[in-house]
């Protein structure tokens, strides 16, 4: 079975430094996807940035990257320049054939002034 | 153009009751989900439709979850007997046909059971 699990519940990070939010997961499937997605309070959950697992370059959207580690099956994600916009509740998703997407619990991200 | 949207915003019931909530995805998506996010937690999965494939079902937590989707369109999903752990998010997400694309979500259903 596929798992994904963040270890950080919640961080903090001043405006305009950099924070960065980690990802593992555990799979025996090879080719899959992996995503970062943001909830807001509006509850709207926002793609953030995607990274194809047969891709070895690192995704980039913006001030947001990704560090995946396939074989350590890491995915963290940096958020440079840090904005009050960007505080919000981030998960980390895995993907594969079968549709669904799979969650890990959030990491809240509070972005302080 | 118009996002997913889901109806109602927020739903207050009586345990025992049953509710259904809707959710109209981007036109032009074949595939459509449910997730369920309970306090605190992670989103979990519920059902799956792709175009006239019978859906994924595998997430649904009980017998009294169900969910139909008319004309590969708006989708129902309905509890029966709600329970008081029933209370969560209801989520729900779009994607065009294939299984790497994007899933768009809706804004969601919060559900209380008193």
């Amino acid at each position: 079975a596929q798992t994904v699990t963040q270890s950080q519940p919640e961080m903090s990070v001043q405006e305009a430094e950099t924070v960065t939010l980690s990802c593992t997961y555990d799979t025996s499937e090879s080719n899959y996807y992996l995503f970062w997605y943001k909830q807001p309070p509006s509850r709207q959950m926002i793609l953030v940035i995607r990274q194809e697992a047969y891709k070895q370059q690192n995704a980039t959207e913006n001030r947001f990257s990704v560090n995946f580690q396939k074989a350590a099956k890491s995915f963290s994600l940096k958020i440079s320049d840090s904005q009050l916009g960007d505080t919000a509740m981030y998960f980390c998703a895995f993907f594969w054939n079968t549709g669904k997407l799979i969650f890990g619990q959030g990491t809240t991200l509070q972005v302080k002034p | 153009g118009a996002g997913v949207s889901q109806s109602p915003s927020n739903k207050v019931t009586e345990k025992g009751k049953d509710v259904e909530l809707r959710c109209d995805p981007i036109s032009g998506h074949t595939a459509l989900y449910w997730y369920r996010q309970s306090l605190g937690q992670g989103l979990e999965f519920l059902i799956y439709f792709q175009g006239n494939s019978a859906p994924d079902k595998s997430g649904l937590p009980s017998d009294r979850f169900s969910a139909e989707r008319t004309g590969g369109s708006v989708s129902t999903l309905t509890i029966q007997r709600t329970q008081q752990e029933d209370s969560a998010v209801y989520l729900c997400a779009s994607s065009l046909q294939g299984s790497y694309n994007e899933q768009f979500f809706g804004p969601g259903t919060r559900l209380t059971v008193l």
